[in-house]
């Protein structure tokens, strides 16, 4: 079956440091992957999406990138955080409008 | 462009009673898949239900329905005996098979009163 990983669950990191998000998908091959953020009590906002190795497509300008370095593994980064970074990180793994899945979540704070 | 709409930002419901939670949908492609999430407080998305645009029958999983109307472009998610631990954020979300990404409601925050 397939399992999604992300992490880490929890991060606190000072303004100006960089980002790096994993999430890494098992059980499936060529899956679409997705990077949402989502305010407190907010809906999704889509960050970025892949449709396969090396292809992202952004949705909103800003100051995080993202890249698919292998099939099933998809990265947030930044080099250099704002405090409007904060907020709860999602990964999800989308098979053919059939199976979406996500992984746990990580709770970003700048500070 | 595909879009889902969820009206609903927040509801109350009785224990025990059945709650319907409404989603409407638009895209121009016939071949969609439609989904329904949970999120609880602690963050995490949980995966309800699933819709196929082609399935001549509403899903069900457990307590949950789905009510496909395709006609009316609907997919409500209906929880029947609702309990406490229902309480959560609920997003309704599509995508296809063609190139249109997953996208999601709004969400809807069900409150589920003892």
């Amino acid at each position: 079956s397939q399992t999604i990983h992300q992490w880490p669950a929890t991060l606190v990191q000072p303004v100006g440091s960089p980002l790096s998000l994993e999430c890494t998908v098992e059980g499936t091959s060529n899956p679409n992957l997705y990077w949402y953020r989502q305010a407190a009590g907010r809906g999704l906002q889509l960050l970025f999406y892949s449709v396969g190795i090396g292809q992202i497509s952004s949705e909103v300008p800003q100051n995080l990138s993202a890249s698919r370095p292998q099939d099933r593994q998809f990265i947030l980064s930044s080099k250099k955080l704002l405090l409007s970074d904060s907020g709860f990180y999602l990964c999800a793994w989308e098979g053919g409008a059939t199976e979406a899945f996500f992984g746990q979540g990580t709770r970003l704070t700048v500070v | 462009a595909q879009k889902i709409t969820q009206t609903q930002p927040g509801m109350f419901v009785q224990e025990k009673e059945a709650v319907t939670l409404d989603c409407t949908y638009d895209t121009s492609d016939p071949s969609y898949g439609l989904f329904w999430y949970k999120q609880p407080s602690s963050g995490e998305m949980i995966f309800l239900i699933y819709q196929g645009s082609y399935d001549q029958q509403n899903a069900t999983e457990g307590r949950y329905s789905l009510n496909f109307q395709k006609a009316r472009k609907s997919a409500n998610l209906v929880i029947s005996a609702s309990q406490l631990g229902d309480s959560a954020m609920y997003f309704c979300a599509m995508s296809n098979f063609g190139n249109e990404k997953l996208t999601f409601g709004t969400g809807t925050r069900l409150t589920i009163i003892p």
